[in-house]
């Protein structure tokens, strides 16, 4: 089945620094990925979804130049929180759709384990 | 705006219940319904797709149903065991790639 991995798992940062958090595909390529963030008690909310080899499209009130997000690849993106704030710990999860080997595509979201931030 | 609910927030059952849980959304106008399961700290598992066009789907225990003329969607699951706890989110999807998620249901199941 379709794997999805992201790195890291956790990471604690002070306040200030900036994180980057990688989201592969493992066995398909990934012609569109997502990213998502849940904070505690609440329902995951999409932020932005790219497209490889554009640039992504955010939703309204998430910050583009604080989320920065780079779909280079078919098997890559990634989410760099600039300068985080406490305010900035949540977990973030990215999610892949697209095409397999042989022609098949699949319209199913496979999710990545997440990634959990904690800002200092 | 789309809205998806999610009735109980919680539900606790012992061992070998069969359960419902139940999601609602707004806007009729979807393009699938997928149900997630995440473990506490943990990413989403998908559980089940059901296409705009489709009335349910049914993976081993589990079988999800869609109403998208009165907005509901049901997961069913028979026969419950402990592995099940979970939080059991929904999500509907609008055409492009808008996801709406529900706030989930956290399900107990009691040895």
């Amino acid at each position: 089945g379709a794997v999805v991995s992201q790195h890291p798992s956790r990471v604690i940062c002070k306040s200030g620094t900036s994180v980057k958090i990688e989201c592969r595909s493992l066995d398909f390529q990934a012609t569109t990925m997502f990213w998502y963030r849940q904070f505690p008690k609440q329902s995951l909310m999409l932020m932005a979804t790219s497209n490889e080899g554009s640039k992504a499209t955010y939703e309204q009130g998430v910050e583009k130049d604080k989320f920065l997000i780079n779909h280079a690849s078919l098997t890559l993106s990634t989410l760099t929180v600039t300068s985080a704030h406490p305010e900035d710990s949540s977990f973030y999860i990215c999610s892949a759709r697209g095409g397999f080997s042989g022609g098949t595509s699949t319209d199913t979201q496979y999710f990545g384990p997440g990634t959990r931030l904690t800002v200092l | 705006k789309q809205e998806v609910t999610q009735i109980p927030a919680a539900l606790s059952v012992p061992e070998g219940e069969n359960l419902v849980l139940n999601c609602s959304f707004t806007d009729s106008a979807i393009y699938n319904l997928q149900w997630f399961r995440q473990d506490p700290g943990k990413g989403l598992t998908s559980l089940l797709l059901i296409q705009s066009s489709q009335r349910e789907q049914t993976s081993g225990r589990l079988n999800a149903s869609l109403d998208k003329s009165s907005g509901r969607s049901t997961l069913y699951i028979a026969a419950s065991q402990p592995g099940d706890s979970a939080t059991y989110l929904c999500a509907v999807r609008k055409a492009g790639n808008q996801f709406y998620f529900g706030t989930g249901t956290s399900l107990t199941v009691i040895p």
